[in-house]
């Protein structure tokens, strides 16, 4: 079992939804999350970062995690078409060695 | 302006010819990483550094060197390629741990 599960998509949303990003985990001594967003032909760059449990807000972006279900979330509100892209989730215990999901591939119509 | 930049971007070489693909980033950052991208596999890690001098093996170090002789720079050493290591390449450095790292745009390796 990969340690860091995350569904690959595609998933198509409206503009103006509200956009649900999920991962899984099983090293329960994972303590820092971090959510990246990657544009095609592009390198990943860093949304949020939360460290232990709890949400994260900024902007139109929260970052929630769930540490006793090993569950973390990413949601984006009002979504835009210039938020298509392919979010990455990450995590790690040391702060060193980062383990990446697969990625999810969200498209945002207009 | 803050980044970090890998060279060459697109790279077509032969089985066995020794390369190097650069990584520099300007922010002073202790920390470096190099990663590999493949479809269906994801984002894994190759080495880390924690600074100069200081490496340690990611999840998928065979067939790569690395080396951390400054702190600006992070070269990834492919001392003998082969056609399984074909990947989209990616460096990031960050300030401190690997928690909030910036990434570069990227090298296309393919190799024949």
């Amino acid at each position: 079992q990969k340690e860091v599960e995350q569904d690959p998509g595609p998933l198509s949303v409206p503009e103006g939804a509200i956009v649900s990003l999920n991962c899984t985990y099983s090293n329960s001594a994972f303590q820092y999350f971090m959510w990246y967003r990657q544009y095609s032909r592009k390198g990943p760059e860093l949304l949020m970062y939360t460290y232990s449990s709890g949400n994260k807000e900024d902007g139109r972006f929260t970052a929630q995690v769930d540490k006793s279900s090993k569950y973390i979330s990413l949601f984006i509100r009002d979504s835009q078409p210039s938020d298509s892209a392919t979010y990455l989730c990450a995590m790690t215990n040391s702060g060193y060695a980062l383990n990446f999901g697969k990625g999810t591939s969200l498209l945002v119509t207009p | 302006e803050a980044q970090v930049t890998q060279n060459p971007r697109y790279l077509i070489t032969v089985t066995g010819k020794k390369l190097t693909v650069t990584c520099s980033q300007n922010m002073n950052h202790e920390y470096m990483s190099w990663y590999r991208q493949d479809p269906g596999l994801g984002l894994r890690q190759i080495y880390y550094s924690m600074n100069v001098e200081v490496t340690d093996k990611g999840d998928v170090p065979e067939g790569y060197k690395v080396s951390r002789k400054e702190k600006r720079n992070f070269p990834l050493i492919l001392e003998s390629p082969s056609p399984n290591q074909t990947s989209l390449y990616f460096c990031a450095s960050a300030r401190g741990g690997g928690t909030e790292a910036f990434f570069g745009q990227g090298t296309r390796l393919t190799v024949v």
